[in-house]
């Protein structure tokens, strides 16, 4: 079946611009997470989705991000007011079981690569 | 304190040989341990997961946890350049709350 798929793959804005970023998840998963990755750094965690459970947002960096999850499936990470040091690779991940990181692995997407000017 | 350490690297290793690759964790509760690979421009997929202390072999990788020192490793036997790429370290904790290392490059010299 399909993996995680997350578009754009490549976006590029300029600062102060907002940008929406999409992420469909693995049918049948209940868990999806959000990391940024910036070049030569790992993953830093920004948010999680549990089936209908209250996100984890405890790693968002600032008010200007927001993420959403409709019907339990595809996910929308906004980011308004873009800034320069916003500009990172965005990695969607999926997984099956409940908790976060579930009881198996994460599948990521492509990523999409923000460039803020 | 990060909640989880990788060195770095970058690590080389000559075709042929073991690379080991090293993870520290801060919480003592920690459940899962996982291994993922990223290649350059590339996102990270798992290799390896263990939960218990001991080995866990799967082909060439081999996984090892010990809870008592907070330390897993990953171990690639008979390394081909294919493995070049950069591996992180993930540990899902106590308050089931994931974690990932910053990685370590690896390069594997023909």
């Amino acid at each position: 079946g399909a993996g995680v798929s997350q578009s754009p793959s490549n976006k590029v804005t300029e600062k102060g611009k907002d940008v929406e970023l999409r992420c469909d998840p693995i049918s049948g998963h209940t868990a999806l997470y959000w990391y940024r990755q910036s070049l030569g750094q790992g993953l830093e965690f920004l948010i999680y989705f549990q089936g209908n459970s209250a996100p984890d947002k405890s790693g968002l960096p600032s008010d200007r991000f927001s993420a959403e999850r409709t019907g339990g499936s595809v996910s929308t990470l906004t980011i308004q007011r873009t800034q320069q040091e916003d500009s990172a690779v965005y990695l969607c991940a999926s997984s099956q079981g409940s908790g976060r990181g579930g009881v198996g692995e994460q599948f990521f997407g492509p990523g999409t690569r923000l460039t803020v000017l | 304190q990060k909640e989880v350490e990788q060195n770095s690297g970058p690590l080389s290793v000559p075709e042929g040989a073991i690379a080991s690759l090293n993870c520290t964790y801060s919480d003592r509760g920690s459940q899962s341990f996982f291994w993922y690979r990223q290649y350059s421009g590339k996102s990270p997929e798992l290799i390896m997961f263990i939960y218990s202390n001991g080995d866990k072999e799967d082909g060439r990788f081999t996984a090892q946890l010990n809870k008592a020192s907070q330390y897993v490793s990953l171990l690639i036997r008979d390394s081909q350049p294919s493995d070049s790429a950069t591996y992180l370290c993930a540990v899902k904790t106590s308050g089931n709350q994931f974690y990932f290392g910053t990685g370590t490059s690896l390069t594997v010299i023909p």
